[in-house]
């Protein structure tokens, strides 16, 4: 079975603090993103990855940062965490290449910002 | 601008019932849609899929129906079963390296 592995399922921080989410996938995926989910904005794209040390914004990439440092390990951070951050964030991977496969994903981490 | 929109946030249907939940897309280049299913506190979990050379995709009680010239996507769960509450997420991709998703639509199955 494939499995993306979040390393939070909830977090607190606060206000200014720099936060990182770590997400890791064990079936060697070229393709990692990292989603927000917010009620009636469904699944919105931060940023994702093709490639180890290789980054693409997404929808929404205003206060975020990435790394992949390595294929199976795919970081968030937020630098300066704000209230507006608070969110279920979702990390997904896919085998990348020809359309004809999905994204697997992580079970969330609810992020609270007080 | 949203590329793939889900226009009822939610839909209840009786248990045994059929339950459609609908998907408009608008980037005629998207040739693969997939469909999740997404329970509280949990990731989403990969439920179905059509290519767009295809016009239909079952899977037991799951079917996807594909109008490319409408650009519309349905999925139709028959029987619906209390199981299947949750919110379902509607997606398409063009290349296999980026995932656009819509909104959700919440099911909810009444016993």
């Amino acid at each position: 079975d494939v499995k993306v592995t979040q390393s939070s399922r909830y977090l607190v921080k606060r206000t200014g603090e720099k936060v990182f989410l770590e997400c890791v996938q064990d079936m060697d995926h070229e393709n990692m993103f990292w989603y927000r989910q917010d009620p009636g904005l469904g699944l919105r794209l931060i940023y994702f990855s093709y490639d180890v040390k290789m980054k693409e914004k997404g929808d929404i990439p205003e206060g975020y940062s990435v790394s992949r440092e390595k294929k199976e390990r795919f970081s968030l951070i937020l630098e300066s965490a704000s209230t507006n951050q608070t969110s279920m964030y979702l990390c997904a991977s896919s085998p990348g290449g020809p359309p004809g496969a999905e994204a697997f994903f992580g079970q969330g981490t609810r992020l609270t910002v007080v | 601008d949203q590329q793939v929109k889900q226009n009822s946030p939610s839909l209840s249907v009786q248990e045994g019932r059929i339950s459609i939940l609908n998907c408009d897309y608008t980037n005629s280049m998207f040739d693969y849609f997939l469909w999740y299913k997404k329970y509280p506190a949990e990731g989403p979990t990969f439920l179905i899929s059509i290519s767009s050379i295809k016009d239909k995709n079952e899977d037991g009680r799951f079917t996807v129906f594909l109008n490319k010239s409408a650009k519309h996507l349905s999925l139709h769960i028959v029987p619906s079963q209390p199981g299947d509450s949750a919110v379902y997420f509607c997606a398409a991709s063009n290349t296999g390296n980026q995932f656009y998703f819509g909104t959700g639509t919440s099911l909810t199955v009444i016993p």
